[in-house]
């Protein structure tokens, strides 16, 4: 979705390297989400955020770090990148429906993270 | 904790057959959703369920909630080269807001 933008698209970094992965939306959500893929186990949950200054673990938070710079804006950092971090990257945000309920999730175009 | 599953994993077709993927859940939702994920893509919304029993339609494909709430399908009829991806079920987790627990999806390849 091209509301929702993530950079860089690929990146190729070594071990102990402290990477930091972007995220825009121009969707006006406030809720973002970062989100990790690997080949055969859905989609994990990093961190998420709520708002600005908000910010939550999710099931698998260590070793990352997040910031929420602006409603628009959560950035994913890898401290001390290590091999086991070599994944896809996703970011989603949401946003209140006209009923009040925060429904589905939109992605961006994903980042893939080699770590050597 | 919250668990969601998708059976099968992989599922390859010949065109022009049909697909069913499953999803279960360890505990009763209060709604699901569905993506899917073209190769090299990101998960794009598909549709939402949130009633027992709930049947909707879009096109070929037919998505069913379970009475229980505890299970759902996607139903692709005549699958067409255009259905190949990964389709993915999320629940909200542990009922909490939209905070989404995803399975593990089931990939769909059809051969032409």
């Amino acid at each position: 979705d091209a509301d929702v933008t993530q950079t860089p698209r690929n990146r190729i970094t070594k071990t102990g390297k402290r990477i930091m992965l972007e995220c825009s939306q121009t969707k006006g959500h406030d809720r973002m989400y970062w989100y990790r893929q690997d080949p055969g186990l859905g989609l994990q949950l990093i961190y998420y955020s709520f708002d600005v200054k908000d910010i939550n673990k999710g099931e698998i938070s260590d070793g990352y770090s997040v910031s929420r710079q602006a409603q628009a804006k959560f950035s994913l950092s890898l401290e001390s990148a290590i091999p086991n971090q070599t994944a896809l990257y996703f970011c989603a945000t949401s946003g209140l429906t006209g009923e009040g309920s925060y429904n589905e999730q939109f992605f961006g175009p994903g980042t893939r993270l080699t770590v050597l | 904790g919250q668990q969601v599953m998708q059976i099968p994993q992989y599922q390859h077709v010949q065109e022009g057959e049909d697909f069913t993927t499953y999803c279960n859940s360890s505990t009763t939702l209060s709604n699901i959703q569905w993506y899917k994920q073209r190769p090299g893509g990101h998960p794009v919304f598909l549709i939402q369920l949130v009633k027992s029993g709930e049947v909707k339609k879009q096109k070929r494909l037919t998505f069913q909630f379970g009475e229980a709430k505890k299970n759902s399908s996607l139903h692709i009829t005549a699958t067409q080269t255009t259905d190949v991806g990964t389709y993915f079920c999320a629940g909200p987790r542990n009922n909490a807001g939209n905070m989404l627990t995803f399975g593990g999806g089931t990939r769909l390849m059809v051969k032409p």
